[in-house]
């Protein structure tokens, strides 16, 4: 079955860097693309990133743009955030999640979660 | 950008059907997809392309969606159906993933 575990969440400071880690199995990896998206506390779902199935294509949402990189390794079945210039609005649970694309974009299978706490 | 819109809650009696809307400038020409999420749970996929059901999701869930407003509907509502659900498009024109508010359902 579709599995999916993100890792690499903790407590940060701001303007610091952070990296997500997100391991798949169950599917073949290279074949999807694949999102990030969070969750502030309390709040609702914010989308943040989304890859294609190389490196060809990417997007983000406008309040990461320029400060968050989407990436993967293919080869490990591995999904990569790396969050630099970190922001106290950045604070929520970081989910990965399997792309799938039927007259646009969705996620059909979503991993636990990571806590990102970006603090003083 | 385009804007998503949801009540926040919704309650129902157990047994009969819910129906949770997400409003959106010509929402049917998109494609409307449904997430339930319940505390401690991973997110699940329960209505895709408006009214596609992944497998293992009963069929009391279904949805529509036809001019300005998407619906998911539950029938036979049970208190297990309890949860936060979210809306969500690919709005083509910025290719952003856009995602509504999240309607709490309570069962009462």
């Amino acid at each position: 079955q579709v599995r999916l575990v993100e890792s690499g969440g903790g407590v940060v400071q701001p303007g610091r860097s952070l990296r997500l880690s997100c391991v798949a199995s169950g599917f073949t990896f290279g074949s999807y693309g694949m999102h990030w998206v969070r969750q502030a506390p309390g709040k609702g779902l914010e989308w943040v990133a989304l890859m294609w199935l190389d490196r060809s294509d990417m997007y983000y949402a406008d309040s990461v743009k320029g400060r968050f990189t989407i990436s993967r390794d293919n080869s490990k079945n591995m999904l990569y955030l790396q969050m630099n210039s970190l922001r106290v609005e950045d604070t929520a649970v970081y989910y990965c999640g399997r792309a799938f694309h039927d007259n646009g974009w969705y996620v059909d299978f979503w991993g636990q979660g990571s806590l990102v706490t970006v603090s003083t | 950008s385009y804007v998503l819109t949801q009540p926040p809650s919704v309650s129902v009696g157990p047994g009969r059907t819910a129906r949770l809307t997400c409003g959106g400038d010509n929402i049917g020409s998109k494609s409307v997809h449904w997430y339930q999420q319940k505390p401690g749970q991973a997110l699940v996929l329960v209505v895709s392309a408006d009214s596609d059901r992944p497998s293992g999701i009963p069929e009391r869930f279904s949805g529509s969606n036809s001019g300005d407003t998407a619906t998911l509907s539950i029938s036979r509502v049970e208190a297990g159906d309890e949860a936060d659900y979210y809306c969500q498009v690919w709005d083509i024109y910025t290719e952003h993933v856009v995602f509504g508010g999240g309607t709490k359902l309570t069962v009462l």
